[in-house]
């Protein structure tokens, strides 16, 4: 059974600090992504890795960084926190092989105050 | 602008009826198509996919129905049931690794 772990479930951070997120998979997944889902917009991809030390921007990349020493850990960082990056954030991996199917961690609900 | 759309954001149905989730997309080069369930607290899980060069597929009780020409997806589920009740999303891929997801159909199925 495919297990997605993602670092904390709820995040209350202050304007400007460095926020790191942490994804965690267990099936040797070679692709992982990083989405955020906000109410009326659904999920959308800030970056997503298909191996390790590699990383492409998906469509909401400004502002976030992200890290893949290890192929089970896919880190998402927020250089300096703005309100505007309060959301849900959302950890998925999926195999090369499959053509779509991803597995989802349960989320980190970050808050920027 | 968005690339996948669900304009309903909301669906009530009756246990043991047909319900019908539908989506829209504008990107003719997308080559995969998935629908995923999300429980309140957890995160998404796939339900069903299909390939832009097929315009059905079915497992049990869902079949997606993907209609190129309208660049219109839909997915039924016959008969509903009250375990079925979650927010729905569709999503459809782009170059192998990019996803874009609609924002989601809540669905309750009244017992």
């Amino acid at each position: 059974d495919v297990k997605v772990t993602q670092s904390s479930r709820y995040l209350v951070k202050r304007t400007g600090e460095k926020v790191f997120l942490e994804c965690v998979q267990d099936m040797d997944h070679e692709n992982m992504f990083w989405y955020r889902q906000d109410p009326g917009l659904g999920l959308r991809l800030i970056y997503f890795s298909y191996d390790v030390k590699m990383k492409e921007k998906g469509d909401i990349p400004e502002g976030y960084s992200v890290s893949r020493e290890k192929k089970e850990r896919f880190s998402l960082i927020l250089e300096s926190a703005s309100t505007n990056q309060t959301s849900m954030y959302l950890c998925a991996s999926r195999d090369g092989t499959s053509p779509g199917e991803q597995y989802f961690g349960p989320g980190t609900r970050l808050t920027v105050t | 602008d968005q690339q996948v759309k669900q304009n309903s954001p909301s669906l009530s149905v009756q246990e043991g009826r047909i319900s019908i989730l539908n989506c829209d997309y504008t990107n003719s080069m997308f080559d995969y198509f998935l629908w995923y369930k999300k429980y309140p607290a957890e995160g998404p899980t796939f339900l069903i996919s299909i390939s832009s060069i097929k315009d059905k597929n079915e497992d049990g009780r869902f079949t997606v129905f993907l209609n190129k020409s309208a660049k219109h997806l839909s997915l039924h589920i016959v008969p509903s049931q009250p375990g079925d009740s979650a927010v729905y999303f569709c999503a459809a891929r782009y170059n192998f690794n990019k996803f874009y997801f609609g924002s989601g159909t809540k669905l309750n199925v009244k017992p």
